[in-house]
């Protein structure tokens, strides 16, 4: 157990529809992190916000948001969900928002859109 | 061309068979290097972490950095049925707060 915790862990939802992704990081660790990933594709970064900040951005669309909350846990806001947003949504969190620390993964949230 | 190369696999091998993972990376920036197990449908999981270039060893686990050849590999010793799973690389850089991944190799071992 990374200590990271994400739900839900499933969700079925309809096109069109919006969902939410919640994250709590580990205990102590100011910086969290999203990443999707798609069935045979690699980890793709999305976002990372440290200590309530917006400190990163990767391929995050536009119809995507987050935030992080004065409590540190994190939202992924997904909207005008398309058939290719079908995938495993990781959070993860590092002690700090610099790259020499490591960071630790969430189970994930899976993805259907239907 | 990816800024990290990850062979994708299938790799089958014989239990109690020597391992061996690689990467390939373009920017020689990248100063931390990292290894991830992930067990189908869950969350990568931490196994190796060195800084810069040289070996570490955790068990049955060793991880190489040579920088000069932009090449990192991952060793398992003695591989179990158990370390089936996907091993992915991932990368970062002072002044950055991204790590890049690999796609990650798929590793069956066979019992």
């Amino acid at each position: 157990d990374s200590g990271v915790t994400q739900t839900p862990k499933h969700l079925i939802t309809a096109t069109g529809q919006r969902v939410t992704l919640r994250c709590s990081p580990r205990s102590g660790d100011l910086s969290v992190y999203w990443y999707q990933q798609s069935l045979d594709q690699g980890l793709q970064f999305l976002i990372q916000y440290y200590n309530g900040e917006e400190r990163a951005k990767g391929n995050i669309l536009e119809r995507f948001s987050a935030q992080q909350f004065p409590d540190l846990h994190s939202e992924l806001n997904l909207s005008s969900l398309e058939l290719g947003d079908s995938a495993l949504y990781f959070c993860a969190s590092s002690v700090a928002g610099s790259s020499g620390n490591t960071i630790y993964f969430g189970e994930g949230s899976w993805l259907t859109v239907v | 061309q990816k800024e990290v190369e990850q062979d994708p696999g299938p790799l089958s091998v014989p239990e109690g068979a020597i391992v061996s993972l690689n990467c390939t990376y373009s920017n020689s920036a990248f100063q931390y290097f990292m290894w991830y197990r992930q067990y189908s449908r869950k969350g990568p999981e931490l196994l190796m972490y060195t800084y810069s270039s040289g070996n570490k060893e955790d068990g049955r686990f060793t991880a190489q950095v040579d920088k000069s050849s932009k090449y990192i590999s991952l060793f398992i010793r003695d591989s179990q049925p158990s370390d089936s799973a996907t091993y992915l690389c991932a990368m970062s850089f002072s002044g950055t707060y991204k790590y890049i991944f690999g796609t990650g190799t798929r590793l069956k071992v066979l019992a």
